[in-house]
């Protein structure tokens, strides 16, 4: 158990919805990342933030969006979904000053 | 990031040791080797990092060559349950804010009962 949440763990939406995932960082950690794993694209960076703000971005599309509350905790929200959007998401953080990152268990999401 | 190479897959029998390259042939002075793996659909696993000092923690030992060209990661005595994907990442250190990963395809690693 690496001590990030990520909830739900499942989801099934129709193309043109729009979702909300939900990542919990371990405890003091004030970074959060988002990761897309689909079958044809392996992992792929997303967002970062820290401590609230947004640090980097990688291949996050325009219909994607991230936030980090006060609290830390961290949600993607995914919308105009489409059949290609069909991954498992996942988020992960690190403590300050290391370069480790703690993955939580993903969220599989499924667009029919 | 320097780039890294790592064979598409290998076999160990359980028991044994398993020993994983990685080359990083562009790799610069400021930046360390990192291991991960993921074991089928669940999230990346820290594994172990260094930066040119051989290194040893309670999953494994990395082995760094003295140019920092190549490293291997070595699983001393395999079992079924470290049947995963296994990423070598390069990245430099970084103070505050850590970086992203940038994941390549791994080495897919069979534990043979």
């Amino acid at each position: 158990d690496s001590g990030v949440t990520q909830t739900p763990k499942h989801l099934i939406t129709a193309t043109g919805q729009r979702v909300t995932l939900r990542c919990s960082p371990r405890s003091g950690d004030l970074s959060v990342y988002w990761y897309q794993q689909s079958l044809d694209q392996g992992l792929q960076f997303l967002i970062q933030y820290y401590n609230g703000e947004e640090r980097a971005k990688g291949n996050i599309l325009e219909r994607f969006s991230a936030q980090q509350f006060p609290d830390l905790h961290s949600e993607l929200n995914l919308s105009s979904l489409e059949l290609g959007d069909s991954a498992l998401y996942f988020c992960a953080s690190s403590p300050q000053g290391r370069n480790e990152q703690f993955f939580g268990p993903g969220t599989r999401l499924t667009v029919l | 990031d320097a780039k890294t190479t790592q064979p598409p897959s290998m076999d160990c029998a359980e028991g044994r040791a398993a020993n994983l390259p990685c080359n990083h042939s562009t790799i610069s002075g400021n930046e360390y080797v990192y291991w991960y793996r993921q074991i089928h659909s669940q999230g990346p696993q820290y594994i172990i990092h260094g930066l040119k000092n051989n290194e040893t923690n309670e999953m494994a030992s990395l082995i760094i060559t003295e140019d920092r060209k190549s490293s291997t990661l070595i699983l001393p005595h395999a079992t079924l349950r470290d049947t995963a994907v296994y990423y070598c990442i390069v990245r430099p250190s970084s103070s505050g804010s850590a970086r992203q990963l940038t994941f390549g395809s791994g080495t897919q690693l069979t534990v043979l009962p």
